[in-house]
């Protein structure tokens, strides 16, 4: 089981610029959450994704918005981008929608640096 | 809304000796608590979870954390550490009256261990 895959692992984009993160989530699972961590941060959540809509979405702007496909995978988007989208952005997957009913597993991240 | 306190940002201690790492918690409502570990290079790891009954919950690596409703903590501790403990912890909670979609994460706690 390859568990939670992200990809790239690191991503160079200057400001302004528009992005896309990917990623699978762990084999079995049907839910995928995305996180931003800031350096010297916890993570922060910004949305989830359930049955190929957007369940809950945390206190972030427009800009970053997702999508889910029919195999679960996702992508995070992020328009207009600014320096303070520097982070790692996280993509955990479960069982169903709450945390207390399955374990979010979490991939490795996507390190993005805007310039 | 919720907000997690991790007091403090490093803790540094040598080996096989014992450690607490702190966390408080803020939230109107009923919520579930859980710590998670990064270690370098790696994604979120569930250390271990409180959902109910038991006010102690341990893990299977040696670490305990016991929820204390009136002071609002969920406080980890071990009582012997090992070089490989050497991470990075997160406490985070999750609001029980939402349906529990979403984690919030404390700014973390780096632990060092020194031999």
């Amino acid at each position: 089981d390859a568990g939670v895959t992200q990809s790239p692992t690191h991503l160079i984009k200057t400001r302004g610029q528009q992005v896309t993160l990917r990623c699978s989530p762990k084999s079995g699972h049907d839910t995928v959450s995305w996180y931003q961590q800031a350096l010297g941060q916890g993570p922060q959540f910004i949305f989830q994704y359930y049955e190929e809509e957007e369940r809950q979405r945390g206190n972030f702007p427009d800009r970053f918005s997702g999508h889910q496909f029919p195999n679960y995978s996702s992508e995070l988007n992020v328009n207009a981008l600014l320096l303070g989208d520097s982070a790692l952005y996280l993509c955990a997957s479960s069982t169903g929608t709450s945390v207390f009913r399955a374990e979010q597993y979490f991939g490795p991240g996507t390190r993005l640096t805007v310039t | 809304a919720q907000s997690v306190t991790q007091l403090d940002s490093q803790v540094p201690v040598f080996e096989e000796a014992p450690v607490e790492l702190r966390c408080n918690y803020s939230s109107s409502v009923s919520v579930y608590l859980f710590w998670y570990v990064q270690y370098p290079n790696q994604g979120l790891q569930l250390l271990l979870k409180y959902l109910s009954g038991s006010t102690l919950v341990e893990s299977i690596n040696g670490f305990e954390a016991e929820f204390n409703k009136s002071q609002t903590s969920f406080h980890l501790r071990k009582p012997s550490v090992h070089i490989s403990d050497t991470a990075e912890y997160f406490c985070a909670v999750s609001d029980k009256g939402q349906g529990a979609q979403k984690l919030v994460f404390g700014q973390g706690t780096r632990l060092t261990i020194n031999p």
